[in-house]
């Protein structure tokens, strides 16, 4: 399986801010997607990042809260854009290689003050 | 509304306790079924894929199946090493590589 990186691996941040968050792949894969795991609670997709073309979105996520970036086939960027305390969550990158399973990454954990 | 149901929420278990864990999912048109093994402050780890009913996949002290409704994850004769939150995810054939994930189950295996 691919080896996954994301930076940063936690951060603290004050409200009003942004925050971008990195996902680097050893490996070029189809697919890269999102995700958000508030505290205590299981894992949600925000969008699925598309190499060539813009992100696609879930229900209650959007492009302005949530800018997704995907310049090649190893690399994406999500950005957390106007903070507020209900963004504390811990953001994770997953990749798919062409099958079905997704790997994540180890997650980048937010803290918004 | 597709859901994906796991129970129990928490178990703990002795040192070579065997148990199963339940997830149980109505969605339609079920392209896979995904478990998944998470340890604090990590991200989820690959455990195993079912696609069709009556399948099973083992691994170690792992035994994943599945029917029509519902998934199970029979840990036997577990370790203190295989205490995680373990994640079970659906992804339906309509809904491209998707995956809609239960609430989890942890497991805290005492020696």
């Amino acid at each position: 399986s691919a080896v996954i990186s994301q930076k940063p691996s936690r951060d603290i941040c004050q409200r009003g801010t942004s925050l971008t968050i990195q996902c680097q792949v050893d490996s070029q894969v189809t697919m890269m997607f999102w995700y958000r795991q508030q505290p205590g609670q299981s894992l949600t997709l925000i969008a699925t990042a598309n190499q060539g073309s813009e992100a696609t979105y879930e229900s209650g996520f959007v492009i302005d809260k949530f800018p997704i970036s995907r310049p090649n086939l190893t690399f994406s960027t999500l950005t957390v854009s106007n903070m507020s305390p209900e963004d504390s969550s811990i953001y994770l990158c997953s990749v798919s290689g062409g099958t079905d399973t997704q790997y994540f990454g180890p997650g980048t954990r937010l803290t918004v003050l | 509304e597709d859901q994906v149901t796991q129970s129990p929420e928490a178990l703990r278990l002795q040192e070579g306790e065997s148990s199963s864990l339940n997830c149980s999912y109505t969605v339609s048109g079920l392209r896979g079924l995904f478990w998944y093994r998470q340890d604090p402050g990590k991200g989820p780890e690959f455990l195993f894929t079912l696609y069709s009913a009556g399948e099973e996949k083992e691994k170690e002290r792992l035994k994943a199946t599945l029917t029509k409704k519902e998934s199970f994850l029979h840990i036997t004769a577990p370790k203190p090493e295989d205490s995680a939150t373990y994640l079970c995810a659906v992804q339906q054939r309509a809904a491209g590589n998707k995956l809609t994930f239960g609430g989890g189950t942890r497991v805290l295996v005492k020696p």
